[in-house]
């Protein structure tokens, strides 16, 4: 079944925010393959973090991830008004399922 | 340049069915797994499957296996995802994506989406 995720948060610009993305022993909990994707309003996502904690090119270092046990979490630090989009946990589950999402957290910039 | 094109919207009866399509460009379209992903109106996204179009493997969903059909053309690099039987509950936006390596790595380029309507 699809991840856990917030189906909210906000703040204000400058601050910090968190999402929480929980699974289960079988997904997030047994394998290091946790991404997030950033998606605006009408537009494709864009993968912001892969392998839990790493960035693509071009993504800016305010935008971090880590896990733990069955538990994975997206900080964004120094928040900006362009942040404010809906974001999707994602993790690889093994060879039946392949992978799950959680069902996205938007984000409001106050 | 990494692209994916996908197919413009549609609007099919119940019943009908489709096939919607994602152009690819700019990579080795034979060796990368393609991936479909569904949103439906207000919701998250939902992993369908993917295709390795050098040999047409393809991996799906337990949710949308026999629902769905992948296939890929290599002549083109183009993948298909087709529906026999839509339903109301087919009406959707559909992405394609490219996948980064193997099938645990993530969707790193994202056609710009397909929205299916399904209506009478």
């Amino acid at each position: 079944s699809a991840l856990t995720q917030p189906r909210s948060v906000s703040g204000s610009p400058g601050q910090s925010i968190t999402i929480s993305c929980t699974g289960t022993s079988s997904d997030v909990g047994a394998y290091n393959y946790v991404s997030w994707y950033q998606q605006h309003p009408g537009k494709a996502p864009k993968l912001i973090i892969f392998d839990v904690n790493k960035r693509p090119s071009g993504v800016p270092d305010r935008f971090s991830g880590s896990k733990s046990a069955n538990t994975a979490t997206l900080t964004i630090s120094g928040l900006q008004v362009e942040d404010e989009a809906d974001y999707h946990c994602c993790s690889y589950t093994g060879a039946y399922t392949y992978v799950v999402f959680g069902g996205g957290t938007k984000l409001t910039v106050l | 340049e990494v692209q994916l094109v996908q197919s413009g919207a549609e609007v099919i009866k119940p019943g009908e069915s489709l096939k919607i399509s994602c152009k690819t460009s700019g990579f080795s379209f034979t060796s990368f797994w393609i991936g479909w992903v569904r949103q439906m109106p207000g919701k998250g996204l939902e992993w369908m499957g993917v295709i390795f179009p050098d040999d047409s493997d393809t991996r799906y969903n337990p949710s949308f296996q026999g629902q769905v059909t992948i296939s890929a053309d290599k002549s083109v690099n183009t993948a298909y995802l087709q529906w026999s039987n839509l339903k109301a509950s087919d009406t959707a936006m559909y992405f394609c994506a490219r996948l980064d390596g193997t099938l645990y790595t993530p969707l790193v380029d994202w056609g710009q989406g397909t929205l299916v309507t399904v209506s009478s």
